[in-house]
């Protein structure tokens, strides 16, 4: 079965912080794929990144970047000098090869305080 | 990245009235696109996978003859909320499946749509 947790329900932030977010997978797959998705208040899911699971490399994009470690099955998010404008809720993802399911973790509210 | 729209993006009707909900893919052509419902500050439940010319799949405790989907074409799916009720209200997302190779299998998806039941 395939798992997916975001323990952190809510962080709140001051601008210019860096704030990492966390998710934690379970699958006995060996081919799957990570995502990680933001949710502004407007409501649309934005897609931020794809990650499968046979390239490990961490990966940045600008101020957003990704730790993707197998040994522990996370794939955890980390937002440098955030802004106000990173506020929303973030979604972790995981969908096996083969499967068109996705396994949405709960979600972390981020709050970013002028 | 790719765009998927959502028409409307709001609705209110009345208790007993039937909603449809278009999704399309203005930028690329979707074989599989999905129904999601999110209540409140909770995640994302898959209802249903709809595959272009058969018929959806549901998920477990989905009730297949409330919601109703069509995907009619490589670029548009519809879901029908039938004879609607206060409890179906709710903020109901659809995406599309892009897979042009292995490396880009990503999911898209739509701006949602609010419905709220009377």
């Amino acid at each position: 079965a395939q798992k997916v947790t975001q323990a952190q329900t809510e962080i709140s932030v001051v601008e210019k912080e860096d704030v990492t977010l966390d998710c934690v997978y379970e699958t006995r797959d060996t081919t799957y794929y990570l995502f990680w998705y933001k949710q502004p208040p407007s409501g649309e899911l934005v897609f931020l990144i794809r990650r499968n699971s046979f390239d490990e490399q961490n990966e940045i994009s600008g101020r957003y970047s990704w730790n993707f470690q197998k040994s522990t099955s996370s794939f955890n998010f980390t937002i440098t000098a955030s802004q106000v404008v990173d506020s929303a809720v973030y979604f972790c993802a995981l969908r096996v090869y083969n499967f068109n399911k996705f396994y949405f973790g709960s979600g972390t509210k981020l709050n970013v305080k002028p | 990245g790719a765009v998927v729209s959502q028409h409307p993006s709001w609705v209110i009707c009345k208790s007993g009235t039937s909603v449809k909900i278009e999704c399309r893919s203005l930028d690329f052509q979707a074989t599989t696109m999905f129904w999601y419902r999110q209540f409140p500050k909770q995640s994302l439940m898959l209802m249903a996978t709809s595959n272009e010319g058969s018929k959806a799949t549901y998920e477990q405790g989905v009730e297949k003859d409330k919601f109703l989907i069509n995907h009619a074409s490589l670029t548009l799916s519809t879901l029908t909320v039938t004879s609607a009720h206060p409890e179906d209200s709710s903020f109901y997302i659809c995406s599309a499946r892009v897979m042009a190779t292995s490396s880009t299998d990503t999911q898209y998806f739509g701006p949602g749509t609010r419905l709220t039941v009377l």
